[in-house]
């Protein structure tokens, strides 16, 4: 059992928009930033959003990033079939790092 | 560029020991911390710990005390993952994982008689 809460799957059409939602305490989302990671099939993990809305250089800006209290969202515009991937949200929680379950996206 | 370089597969039998290195280059190494997380296979990732590269202070997650080691080689930028009396559970791909940024590619530890 994770300690934040991402909802097992998503999927959408290519051209749409989804977003996954992670839900966590005030221990963590709610007074740190919060994270997420990209895991492509068999490849490791890659960070898409730090400090809850901050994108690393390379990653498209269709990627977007929200916090707001104890929940935190991933928005993907103009979904493409190379997105299909597990997605984790993170956050620190009293010096502990906590992900998420994972969300695995389908793009249909 | 950032690079984490990690060692490949093992294959191990119930009882015996493990050690996973984790080489950095592209940064200076002491500059940033190193976690290390653990994935089952078709699970989700899990947060082992982390050690600090100026200190070599480790921090080990609920779970992962006991059997498991963080340590580090400052003068070749690599950190290591030791686990010592394996069991068929800690089969699973470890990574390393610079401060909330890069990760290495990971290793895959089988542990099976």
């Amino acid at each position: 059992q994770s300690v934040l809460t991402q909802p097992p799957s998503a999927s959408g059409t290519p051209g749409q928009r989804v977003t996954i939602s992670c839900s966590g305490s005030s221990s963590n989302i709610g007074s740190n930033y919060v994270y997420w990671y990209q895991q492509l099939p068999g490849t490791a993990p890659k960070l898409l959003i730090y400090r809850n809305n901050q994108r690393p250089s390379g990653v498209p800006d269709r990627f977007s990033g929200s916090k707001s209290g104890t929940s935190a969202s991933l928005a993907i515009s103009g979904l493409r079939s190379e997105d299909e991937a597990d997605y984790y949200c993170a956050a620190w929680d009293d010096s502990l790092k906590v992900f998420g379950g994972g969300t695995k996206l389908t793009v249909l | 560029q950032v690079q984490l370089v990690q060692s490949g597969s093992e294959l191990k039998k119930p009882g015996a020991s493990v050690k996973v290195s984790c080489k950095a280059s592209g940064y200076t190494f002491t500059s940033y911390a190193m976690n290390w997380v653990r994935q089952a296979p078709g699970q989700g990732l899990e947060w082992m710990g982390w050690i600090n590269t100026n200190t070599g202070n480790p921090t080990y997650a609920q779970g992962f005390t006991g059997r498991f080691v963080f340590s580090l080689d400052t003068s070749v930028s690599t950190a290591y993952l030791q686990i010592s009396s394996l069991k068929a559970e800690d089969t699973a791909v470890y990574y390393c994982a610079r401060d909330d940024d890069y990760w290495g590619q990971g290793t895959l530890v089988t542990v099976s008689s």
